[in-house]
């Protein structure tokens, strides 16, 4: 079945590690990739994203992501956690470039430890 | 501050009870769409409006409806709560449909069933 994957369910690293969260996607076809964050009692923010072009995207708060096509991922990185990282990364797809519908990853949960 | 706003935060209904979940934005945008997240699961896409057209997913229950009466508003209706229905419900809306419109996501309404 056609899936947004995100083998690392709880990943708990100490302040200044860097960070990779892995998200794999099962869809053939055009795709365009999402990583949002939901921190402890917050809504769901807009981390990035990728629709076409650089496969190196950057987004807010010091994070990126990298499209590789052959792999069918599209992993978030940060190179030096802060506690304040600490929250929910749900990895999300649309389909085409028609529809809106996302579809999500089960989500990883960070800590971060001071 | 423009926003994303469902009420109530928690919903308490008892098993076969109606129950009607809220979700309203200042936004101003045109699509409004409802999600289902499960414990330990992905968001999943329920339906979404674009204006007053409204848009069903093939695998949603006939037991959740949805109105929005005008721009600003959109409800969830569960008509007959059974157990399995007990899950986040996330509101969100975009601009348009085109996946160049990111979607705001509400704090979501977290509703239990007796």
């Amino acid at each position: 079945a056609q899936s947004v994957s995100q083998h690392n369910h709880h990943v708990i690293l100490s302040e200044a590690a860097s960070l990779e969260l892995g998200c794999n996607y099962s869809y053939g076809g055009t795709v365009n990739l999402f990583w949002y964050v939901q921190y402890p009692g917050q809504h769901l923010q807009l981390l990035l994203k990728y629709f076409s072009g650089d496969p190196l995207v950057k987004g807010i708060k010091g994070f990126e992501a990298e499209f590789i096509k052959s792999k069918f991922s599209f992993n978030l990185r940060k190179p030096s956690v802060q506690w304040s990282d600490t929250a929910e990364y749900f990895c999300a797809v649309t389909r085409g470039t028609g529809a809106n519908n996302l579809f999500f990853g089960t989500g990883t949960r960070l800590t971060v430890i001071p | 501050d423009a926003m994303v706003i469902q009420n109530p935060r928690y919903q308490v209904t008892q098993f076969g009870k109606p129950v009607t979940l809220s979700c309203s934005q200042t936004l101003n945008h045109n699509v409004m769409y409802w999600y289902q997240q499960k414990s330990s699961q992905a968001p999943k896409l329920l339906f979404h409006y674009y204006d007053k057209d409204f848009n069903n997913e093939a695998d949603t229950p006939d037991n959740f409806q949805s109105r929005r009466p005008n721009t600003s508003f959109c409800f969830l209706d569960i008509r007959s709560p059974g157990l399995g229905d007990a899950a986040m419900y996330l509101c969100a809306t975009s601009r348009g449909d085109r996946i160049n419109q990111p979607q705001h996501f509400g704090d979501g309404t977290r509703l239990s069933i007796l």
